[in-house]
């Protein structure tokens, strides 16, 4: 497809699941970034690969929130051991620049978790 | 580090009516600022942004933004508001991430 593509759109677990978020960025795009917004705030960063290469990850909240780009393509969002407080919409997004600057970042529609 | 406030959760407006929505930035580099609207169940989508030249940036849907640095600020106005401007919106700063706001609200009356 043309833009960046999440799944699932919707996600409900139960506290203590491990859940998995699926980030296509748009072809090309050497940036990809993870943030999350909780209901009624911004986005929050979480991290943030160039390619393959995760080059900022201090956003990622606990240790059981876990990203990877293994082939510098598609990316995963990983959380452990769910808990109430991870409840919230993950976004992802893309960009064709790397490094800092001007580049605009395009945005997929979110994957919402919630943590029952 | 860089950060953004935005001045109001919510704003209300009339069909017609201007409209303002604040947005002050702190940075320690020339800023690259955004603004974004979203729409309920959707994605961010990119109204307009500046990164140099002109500081009177125009966007989509009408709106346009003034960068003042002197004021370290980027406020977001459009002329008339239509109902279909009804959104959140949020401003952004960014160096090597994009560092948001937590948004304002807008709703349009009729």
């Amino acid at each position: 497809g043309a833009g960046v593509s999440q799944s699932p759109r919707y996600k409900v677990a139960k506290r203590g699941q491990d859940v998995a978020l699926r980030c296509d960025p748009i072809s090309g795009h050497v940036s990809l970034f993870w943030y999350q917004q909780a209901l009624g705030q911004g986005p929050e960063f979480l991290t943030y690969f160039q390619n393959e290469a995760q080059l900022d990850k201090s956003g990622l909240p606990s240790d059981r929130f876990f990203a990877e780009r293994p082939e510098g393509s598609v990316s995963t969002l990983k959380i452990q051991r769910t808990q109430q407080e991870d409840s919230a919409v993950y976004l992802c997004a893309s960009s064709l620049r790397q490094g800092p600057g001007a580049g605009e970042l395009f945005f997929g529609e979110g994957s919402r978790l919630t943590v029952l | 580090a860089q950060s953004v406030t935005q001045l109001g959760s919510h704003v209300s407006v009339s069909e017609g009516a201007l409209v303002l929505l604040r947005c002050n930035y702190s940075s320690s580099v020339p800023p690259y600022l955004f603004w974004y609207v979203q729409y309920p169940n959707q994605g961010l989508q990119l109204l307009l942004k500046y990164t140099t030249g002109a500081t009177l940036v125009k966007g989509i849907n009408g709106f346009e933004a003034e960068f003042k640095q002197s004021e370290t600020s980027f406020h977001l106005t459009k002329p008339s508001a239509h109902m279909s401007d009804a959104a959140e919106y949020f401003c952004a700063v960014r160096s090597e991430k994009l560092v948001f706001g937590k948004g304002t609200k807008l709703t349009v009356n009729p």
